[in-house]
């Protein structure tokens, strides 16, 4: 079947780092998407990767390994308004998206 | 570019009303538009995928009797809850798609609260 797993809730301290790890099993696969949530609101696209490697974006960076099933979600310096569900998601042959649960990341001061 | 609106952001409804709900894609053609739901604390659930001018394609356990769906052109799908229940009270999400990046972009979603 399909899956993908992700830690349900991470701590971390403003201006630290924190990596969001995710793992994921799909029928074919076209593609990881990282997106952002808010409590109350619609997610946010945060990051595409299809090939193995490392994309960084501002403070965002992600990484994925298709060998290994892999991906993470790396944040850095960061700030309050960081806190938010992450959600880890696969593309999958159909160009379905399979959610994974989400990470709700809480910031403290 | 790639903006999505819904309408309306919140609506409440009695029970066995119907309520409709519109997504847009502002500023481009959407081939592919997909419906969410969320129920608090939990992760999305795709309800059904629709693609213009075609029939919707529901996930397995999604009532399509219950949540019509119509996607008449590229840019405006909706979704109608028939005879609504307190249990279907949830937030509704839609999305858009492009062939090219293959991304979908989502809208700001809609809370039914059914009494």
């Amino acid at each position: 079947g399909q899956n993908i797993d992700q830690p349900t809730e991470m701590t971390a301290t403003e201006g630290a780092i924190v990596q969001i790890n995710c793992t994921y099993q799909t029928s074919g696969f076209n593609g990881l998407f990282w997106y952002q949530q808010h409590a109350g609101e619609a997610p946010t696209f945060l990051s595409y990767n299809v090939l193995d490697g490392l994309e960084e974006k501002g403070r965002f960076s992600s990484f994925l390994s298709r060998s290994k099933g892999y991906s993470y979600l790396l944040l850095k310096e960061l700030q309050m308004k960081d806190s938010a569900s992450y959600l880890c998601a696969a593309q999958d042959s159909n160009y379905q998206l399979i959610w994974g649960a989400g990470t709700k990341l809480i910031i403290k001061p | 570019g790639a903006v999505v609106s819904q309408h309306p952001s919140w609506v409440i409804c009695k029970s066995g009303t119907s309520v409709k709900i519109e997504c847009r894609s502002l500023d481009f053609q959407a081939t592919t538009m997909f419906w969410y739901r969320q129920f608090p604390k939990q992760s999305l659930m795709l309800m059904a995928t629709s693609n213009e001018g075609s029939k919707a394609t529901y996930e397995q356990g999604v009532e399509k009797d219950k949540f019509l769906i119509n996607h008449a052109s590229l840019t405006l799908s909706t979704l109608t809850v028939t005879s609504a229940h307190p249990e279907d009270s949830s937030f509704y999400i839609c999305s858009a798609g492009r062939t090219e990046p293959y991304e979908q972009y989502f809208g700001p979603g809609t809370r039914l609260t059914v009494t």
